[in-house]
């Protein structure tokens, strides 16, 4: 099976700039966690869809932020407008089944996003 | 709240000596946990998890980790390690109450020849 995949894998912005993160998680997997971690620090959960519905969002930094999932298929993150502060790799990550949250956690290979 | 530590930043090993990486975690209820290694430029990959059961969980590429409710430690460790073990180790833990999962901030595991 094809694994989660994001696009793009790097982006330098300035600041104030917008820029908008998308994820394809595997297919059929109901629930999408977006996470990022900034150099040397923890992986901070930013959200988790089931499909199409925000399960959790309390780690999102402020409304500079927003995520979509349309469809319950692919999720999409904008940042608008970007600050210095935003930069870090944003990882999106999927597993399978709605109601199940032990299921390991499938990551994409992160966006590495510098803000200048 | 929930939360995780990872007291080392690095842990340096002979190859064939033992590892140990360390993990405290704090939730309500009862814990779920897990490890995950990250190679350069590579997402996170799922190396084993603790959902209830037998404290000694075995895994993937010989890694094992143990729970112990008391110290509220999920310490990874393996008997013999290789050279390929080099990477960056997560712990993580999710709450019995919670969907969401939380990650320590890894431990950069460095085996030398």
């Amino acid at each position: 099976e094809a694994g989660v995949t994001q696009f793009p894998s790097h982006s330098v912005i300035e600041k104030g700039q917008t820029v908008t993160l998308r994820c394809d998680p595997i297919s059929g997997h109901d629930n999408l966690y977006w996470y990022r971690r900034v150099m040397g620090k923890e992986i901070k959960f930013l959200l988790h869809f089931v499909k199409e519905s925000k399960q959790d969002e309390s780690g999102m930094p402020n409304n500079r932020f927003l995520a979509e999932r349309t469809g319950g298929t692919y999720s999409t993150l904008k940042v608008q407008p970007a600050e210095l502060e935003d930069s870090g790799v944003y990882f999106c990550a999927s597993s399978q089944h709605r109601g199940e949250f032990n299921s390991p956690l499938h990551f994409g290979n992160g966006t590495r996003l510098t803000v200048t | 709240a929930q939360s995780v530590a990872q007291p080392e930043d690095q842990v340096n090993v002979a190859e064939g000596n033992p590892l140990t990486v360390k993990c405290t975690y704090s939730v309500s209820g009862n814990p779920y946990l897990f490890w995950y290694v990250q190679y350069p430029n590579r997402g996170l990959q799922f190396l084993l998890k603790y959902i209830t059961g037998d404290n000694l969980v075995k895994g993937s590429y010989g890694f094992e980790a143990e729970f112990n409710k008391s110290q509220t430690s999920f310490h990874l460790k393996k008997p013999s390690a290789l050279v390929s073990d080099s990477a960056l180790y997560f712990c993580a833990v999710r709450g019995t109450s919670a969907s969401k999962i939380i990650f320590g901030s890894g431990t950069r595991l460095s085996i030398r020849p």
